[in-house]
């Protein structure tokens, strides 16, 4: 079964600090991978996707991604957090129809 | 910029009710998409629709209906509403399968 798995629920870092979050997916092929932000009362905002092609994909507000095909990943990385960057971040991968996604890792910013 | 537009984005319902949501999306899409999204358990699928006519289940359909008569809309029905449907509600809609979806800004319902 396709299947995302985010393994950090919750995340605190000091802002101006680096940023990673994890990301593995499991599927039969290589799939179309995803990262989105929702704040909180919004709705999702895609940061950025990978398709195929260059593996460090640049999105929007700063951040980047790597593609790992070997690990099945899709960190996503800030090199320095901003206090608006408090959120919940989604990775997802897209099959022939949809995307599943992971359960979310919560940011949190101390000033 | 419309895009992908869902209401009501408040209602309290009461066990048993029914009531739709409603979704419309501006950008031609043939993709659409309903998501229910719980603390702690990310974005499931209930339904989705690859054009008008065409509907199927996804990973949590009970309790609910679609209907997709054209390409612009994409109602989520709530037929005798019990309390684990409170949750937030996403539409979204795609181009095409795989590709970027984008999504609602959501629609927060409470049964009790």
């Amino acid at each position: 079964a396709q299947s995302v798995t985010q393994p950090d629920i919750h995340i605190t870092v000091s802002e101006g600090a680096s940023l990673e979050l994890r990301c593995n997916y499991s599927y039969g092929a290589t799939p179309y991978l995803f990262w989105y932000v929702q704040s909180p009362g919004q709705g999702l905002q895609l940061l950025l996707k990978y398709f195929s092609g260059d593996t460090l994909v640049q999105g929007i507000k700063g951040f980047e991604a790597e593609f790992k095909r070997s690990q099945s990943s899709f960190n996503l990385r800030k090199p320095s957090v901003h206090w608006s960057d408090a959120a919940e971040y989604f990775c997802a991968a897209a099959g022939s129809y949809q995307l599943t996604f992971g359960k979310g890792t919560k940011l949190s910013v101390i000033p | 910029n419309a895009g992908v537009t869902q209401t009501p984005k408040f209602r309290i319902l009461k066990i048993g009710q029914s009531m739709t949501l409603q979704c419309t999306q501006d950008m031609n899409h043939n993709y659409m998409y309903w998501y229910r999204q719980d603390p702690g358990m990310g974005l499931k699928l209930i339904y989705y629709s690859v054009g008008a006519g065409i509907t199927d289940k996804g990973e949590v359909p009970n309790g609910y209906n679609v209907s997709r008569s054209t390409t612009e809309d994409f109602p989520l029905r709530l037929e005798l509403a019990a309390p684990s449907q409170t949750s937030v509600y996403f539409c979204a809609s795609s181009p095409e399968g795989g590709n970027t979806i984008y999504f609602g800004e959501g629609s927060w319902l409470t049964v009790v």
